[in-house]
């Protein structure tokens, strides 16, 4: 069965430092991997992807993830947090061998402060 | 329209009442999903439809909800009866068929039920 755990419920970072936030994942077959951001009464924003290719991803607002098969993980990093980066984050899988719709993490909250 | 688009975007009702949410994917999308978001729970899938084929329902967690999508475009979810635990905010997506592609998400419905 597939699934995602995001084992941090909260982050906080000070703004200028780095951040990361954890994601693993189990699937039968080969991962697509996701990352969505949300702020407060809004619907989910697609910041980065992975389905095949060099592991480090790069995707929007400076947010980049690294592809670890070994690990099954797919963290989320920034170099530098910002303000405004203060939300909350899922990450999601979906098998390419099984099912049709992602599977999320409960998600993270992001918290950077200045 | 240029994203997804969700209606109502609150909605209201009383124990027992039926509800209809309605979702307008982006246009050329050819699949559609609903997801539930509930308090501390992550995002739970609920149906997807993908074309002329027969939806997935395997996420609806009872014989209450139900979903359609007439003319491969607009859908509605139904829920029947509505119970207090049914209060969440219902996430509809869209994007091109499945496998990688990203989905797109509307800004959700958030139903309460007292």
């Amino acid at each position: 069965a597939q699934s995602v755990a995001q084992p941090e419920d909260q982050v906080n970072v000070a703004e200028g430092n780095p951040l990361t936030v954890k994601c693993t994942y189990s699937v039968s077959g080969n991962p697509y991997l996701f990352w969505y951001v949300q702020y407060p009464n809004r619907g989910l924003q697609f910041l980065l992807k992975y389905i095949t290719g060099d592991n480090l991803v790069k995707g929007s607002y400076g947010f980049e993830a690294e592809f670890n098969k070994s690990q099954t993980s797919f963290h989320l990093k920034k170099p530098s947090a910002l303000v405004s980066d203060s939300a909350l984050y899922f990450c999601a899988v979906r098998d390419d061998q099984a099912g049709t719709a992602l599977i999320f993490g409960k998600g993270t909250t992001l918290s950077v402060s200045s | 329209g240029a994203g997804v688009s969700q209606s109502p975007s609150n909605k209201v009702t009383e124990k027992g009442k039926d509800v209809e949410l309605r979702c307008d994917p982006i246009s050329g999308h050819t699949a559609l999903y609903w997801y539930r978001q509930s308090l501390g729970q992550g995002l739970e899938f609920l149906i997807y439809f993908q074309g002329n084929s027969a939806p997935d329902k395997s996420g609806l967690p009872s014989d209450r909800f139900s979903a359609e999508r007439t003319g491969g475009s607009v859908s509605t979810l139904t829920i029947q009866r509505t119970q207090q635990e049914d209060s969440a905010v219902y996430l509809c997506a869209s994007s091109y068929r499945t496998g990688g592609n990203i989905q797109y998400f509307g800004a959700g419905t958030r139903l309460s039920v007292l």
